[in-house]
């Protein structure tokens, strides 16, 4: 089956811990997504990468670092610089980086405390 | 309008009823409008990516138009069923910003029996 997968379903960390979110996808899309959700807001853009090994800052990149080693991963890390970490997080993929449809996996609920 | 700004917030309607919702966004600038529904416990979904003024598109029971000249595009749904039941986020691409989406907030619907 093709998708995105990330791991895990819910995090919990202590506040002033980094903490690395994992998101995989099988699909050969070369564009990659991670997003934030608040209760009350909209899905807000953290980085973005179109090709491997480069990346871009989306709306909200304070306090959280990418990288793209490869193209079926995009792991996002959350870092204590981060003043509100507990979110959900979707990560999601498109075939080119154009305007095409994207495809979100499941996410992950982080909790920090 | 600054902001992709959905209306409702939220909605409860018997099924078999037909509904609609509005996204409303900034008029300038405009290159791509996206259509997602969120179900419970599941990864958002595309349903439509729509570009031209005065564009049509449906899928089954569920339809959406877009006016570019003055920001606004509506979803409609004929016959609501349980199963549409979810929240319908529409997102907006920038010129110049090619695959970086802008949500709303989402309007969440219930279909009851």
């Amino acid at each position: 089956d093709g998708g995105i997968t990330q791991s895990p379903k819910y995090l919990f960390r202590k506040e002033g811990q980094n903490v690395t979110l994992s998101c995989e996808q099988n699909l050969n899309h070369d564009a990659m997504y991670w997003y934030r959700q608040d209760p009350g807001q909209g899905l807000r853009l953290i980085y973005y990468s179109q090709i491997v090994n480069d990346f871009q800052k989306g709306d909200i990149a304070e306090g959280y670092s990418v990288s793209r080693e490869k193209k079926e991963s995009f792991p996002l890390t959350v870092t204590s610089a981060q003043k509100n970490p507990t979110a959900f997080y979707l990560c999601a993929s498109t075939p080119t980086g154009g305007i095409g449809e994207q495809y979100f996996g499941p996410g992950t609920r982080l909790t920090v405390t | 309008i600054l902001n992709v700004e959905q209306s409702p917030q939220s909605l409860h309607v018997q099924e078999g009823d037909s509904t609609n919702f509005t996204c409303s966004f900034p008029s300038s600038n405009f290159y791509a409008l996206h259509w997602y529904r969120w179900e419970t416990a599941k990864s958002p979904e595309a349903l439509f990516v729509m570009t031209l003024n005065g564009d049509e598109k449906k899928k089954g029971r569920i339809s959406a138009t877009l006016n570019t000249k003055e920001g606004y595009s509506y979803l409609y749904i004929k016959g609501s069923q349980p199963e549409d039941s979810a929240t319908y986020l529409c997102a907006r691409i920038n010129t110049g910003t090619a695959s970086k989406l802008t949500f709303g907030t989402g309007t969440r619907l219930q279909v009851t029996l």
